[in-house]
């Protein structure tokens, strides 16, 4: 079946830096998805994209939708403590109602 | 705007009692309405979806069933809980347009004692 492949699973950072996460997928997806899950709490929806090219910004995070359709990137400029939490990236199934797929996400740590 | 309500947010329960988690959403009219299981802070797992009233689709063999009774409501149940069932509930709903995202509760917090 189809499955999202996310890098890195963790990654440990000091504030200020720059991230850059990736998923990919041996199939062709029509949609990539972005969320932030903090904990104790249900994903949010960061970033979604629609076509194959697309790079889409939400403050000063960017993510890109791969031209092959099978990956797509996710970048946090100049990162803060807020940025602390799992990022996850999802992708609709070709077939069925509207279900999606997770990638097993990125958790990211950050040190004032 | 559309909201998502689910609850209880924590729930501590003996092996071999019954369960019921309740998500309501509004704001939306016939949503599609989903319940997923998060292990270890990561790796959602698609257990019940559902795209209309007394329509539930299962994604994987297990103890829980769902039930939507109403459009805007969606339940998860279990007549007897095991060890295994502990976990982070979400429910999570989309419009049902093709691609659309899903929106998601802030999840229940099983424990299975």
């Amino acid at each position: 079946g189809q499955q999202l492949n996310q890098s890195p699973q963790s990654m440990f950072i000091q504030e200020g830096e720059d991230v850059s996460m990736n998923c990919t997928s041996s199939s062709i997806f029509n949609t990539w998805l972005w969320y932030k899950q903090e904990p104790g709490e249900g994903p949010v929806l960061l970033i979604a994209l629609y076509k194959a090219g697309e790079l889409t910004s939400n403050g000063r995070l960017t993510a890109q939708f791969g031209i092959t359709r099978k990956d797509s990137f996710l970048n946090i400029s100049a990162s803060i403590p807020s940025d602390v939490g799992i990022y996850f990236c999802a992708g609709p199934l070709i077939q069925g109602a509207q279900k999606l797929v997770f990638g097993q996400g990125t958790r990211l740590t950050i040190n004032p | 705007s559309q909201t998502i309500h689910q609850w209880p947010a924590t729930l501590v329960q003996p092996v071999g009692s019954p369960l019921s988690l309740e998500c309501t959403v509004e704001g939306t009219s016939n949503p599609n309405l989903y319940w997923y299981r998060q292990a270890a802070g990561r790796g959602l797992q698609l257990l019940f979806y559902s795209v209309g009233i007394g329509q539930i689709s299962s994604e994987v063999p297990q103890n829980l069933s769902a039930s939507r009774p109403q459009d805007r409501q969606f339940i998860l149940s279990s007549k007897k809980l095991l060890l295994s069932d502990s976990g982070f509930y979400l429910c999570a709903w989309s419009t049902g347009f093709r691609n659309s995202p899903l929106h998601f509760g802030n999840g229940t917090r099983l424990t299975v004692t």
